[in-house]
């Protein structure tokens, strides 16, 4: 497994700022993925972020809202820009150590936007 | 194509009984199929996967049941817990340009009573 911590653990925004949300892994990995799980719901991969090369961004989101980075293999940045109250949601970020199919999760982010 | 339908919505167990949730997939190329345990104001924590070469796989009070025909799999917990309580996602995933995406179903929240 893989021990994945994230900052902020929550977080209250006013509606147009943006959030950084970070996500440190204990050991390097290839692949990592952020999802979004909105109130009660399944989650959704918003990109995948692999070290080295740009983010690919899933149907329905943008780089231009969610820009991403991943200066190295053990660290990666999601950042909520221009937020909304439809963008009010837990944001969680999860590594695939190996290129294989275990993917591990962090605790996630739960933002609010009022 | 790309949906895992996932039922029921809610199940509720008396302690000692066997909690039952299913998941349906359209996609043959999926070729892994995990299932993942959600606790409130948590991460999902991978609980067991299994692959379409192999129709059961057991670990502890969890077993998975896969049948590749109907393009369905099942989570069963034996001897259901309190501590059991959580929400259930099951989930399918293929190799999709050398990245392992998944797609997760719409979960089942389980509550089991003491």
């Amino acid at each position: 497994s893989a021990v994945i911590s994230q900052k902020p653990s929550r977080d209250i925004c006013q509606r147009g700022t943006s959030l950084t949300i970070q996500c440190q892994v204990d050991s390097q990995v290839t692949m990592m993925f952020w999802y979004r799980q909105q109130p009660g719901q399944s989650l959704t991969l918003i990109a995948t972020a692999n070290q080295g090369s740009e983010a690919t961004y899933e149907s329905g989101f943008v780089i231009d809202k969610f820009p991403i980075s991943r200066p190295n293999l053990t660290f990666s940045t999601l950042t909520v820009s221009n937020m909304s109250p439809e963008d009010s949601s837990i944001y969680l970020c999860s590594v695939d150590r190996d290129r294989g199919h275990e993917q591990f999760f962090g605790p996630g982010t739960r933002l609010t936007v009022l | 194509q790309q949906q895992v339908k996932q039922s029921p919505q809610s199940l509720i167990v008396q302690k000692g009984g066997i909690s039952i949730i299913n998941c349906a997939y359209e996609n043959t190329a999926f070729d892994y199929f995990p299932w993942y345990q959600q606790f409130p104001g948590k991460g999902p924590a991978l609980l067991i996967a299994i692959r379409p070469d192999v129709s059961e796989k057991k670990e502890g009070r969890f077993t998975i049941s896969f049948n590749k025909s109907a393009k369905q799999f099942s989570l069963h917990i034996m001897d259901s817990q309190p501590g059991d309580s959580a929400t259930y996602f099951c989930a399918a995933s293929s190799d999709t340009s050398g990245t392992y995406k998944y797609i997760f179903g719409t979960g089942t929240r389980l509550k089991v009573l003491a």
